[in-house]
């Protein structure tokens, strides 16, 4: 079936390293979103990106999605320990399907 | 301040018991879903509905129910017939169907 894939599903960093999660899917998607979970809490949604090869950013955080529109990438410049959460993917499905499909998460701990 | 409410936050249920938990929202939003998130896990869609009186069956639909009678409230009921119903129940409501989701604090359901 159609699936999200996020790798690595779990990061361990230094604060101020940086880290990057990468999202991939097996087709083509319409837009992608990111949403952030804090340990015990709810998704928050983060950005949402539409055009292939576009490039947006948030304070340290940068997300690509690719030329393609198969695959994106959230990088965060120098994590600090409020980075600290899972970082999910989501992905619209292109065409009449239109479904969002959530990719299995990474999970980025920060030691301070 | 306009949310989305989900109660209770905590529910502890019998095996055998129906459970409905609630969800409101009063952003005005014409779409509504629910998801289910097991421990390390991404989120599975249960069901949705893109405007009142109306609702579709998600990835894993089997064992609950919903309704969509008013655009504000879209209640899930776990029933006996859920062979795994522990879980974290997460309530979301976006402007459009797939637009930017914006998620409830969660229902943890402990079925024993």
């Amino acid at each position: 079936g159609q699936q999200v894939m996020q790798i690595p599903q779990y990061q361990h960093v230094q604060e101020g390293e940086d880290f990057t999660t990468y999202c991939n899917s097996s087709t083509t998607l319409s837009n992608i979103q990111w949403y952030k979970q804090r340990p015990g809490g709810h998704p928050v949604f983060l950005i949402q990106l539409v055009k292939s090869g576009e490039v947006k950013k948030q304070k340290r955080l940068t997300f690509q999605f690719g030329e393609a529109k198969k695959n994106s990438s959230l990088h965060i410049t120098a994590t600090q320990t409020t980075d600290v959460g899972t970082y999910f993917c989501a992905g619209t499905l292109g065409g009449a399907t239109n479904k969002l499909i959530f990719g299995t998460g990474t999970l980025l701990a920060v030691q301070p | 301040d306009g949310g989305i409410t989900q109660s209770p936050k905590y529910l502890f249920r019998k095996e055998g018991q129906n459970v409905t938990l609630s969800c409101e929202q009063n952003l005005n939003h014409d779409a509504m879903y629910w998801y289910r998130q097991d421990p390390g896990q991404g989120l599975r869609l249960i069901y949705y509905s893109q405007i009142v009186n109306d609702f579709q069956k998600g990835d894993i639909a089997e064992g609950y129910s919903v309704s969509r009678e008013k655009k504000e409230s879209f209640p899930l009921t776990v029933t006996s017939a859920q062979k795994n119903p522990t879980a974290f129940y997460l309530c979301a409501s976006s402007n459009t169907y797939n637009s930017p989701l914006h998620f409830g604090n969660g229902t943890r359901l402990t079925v024993t």
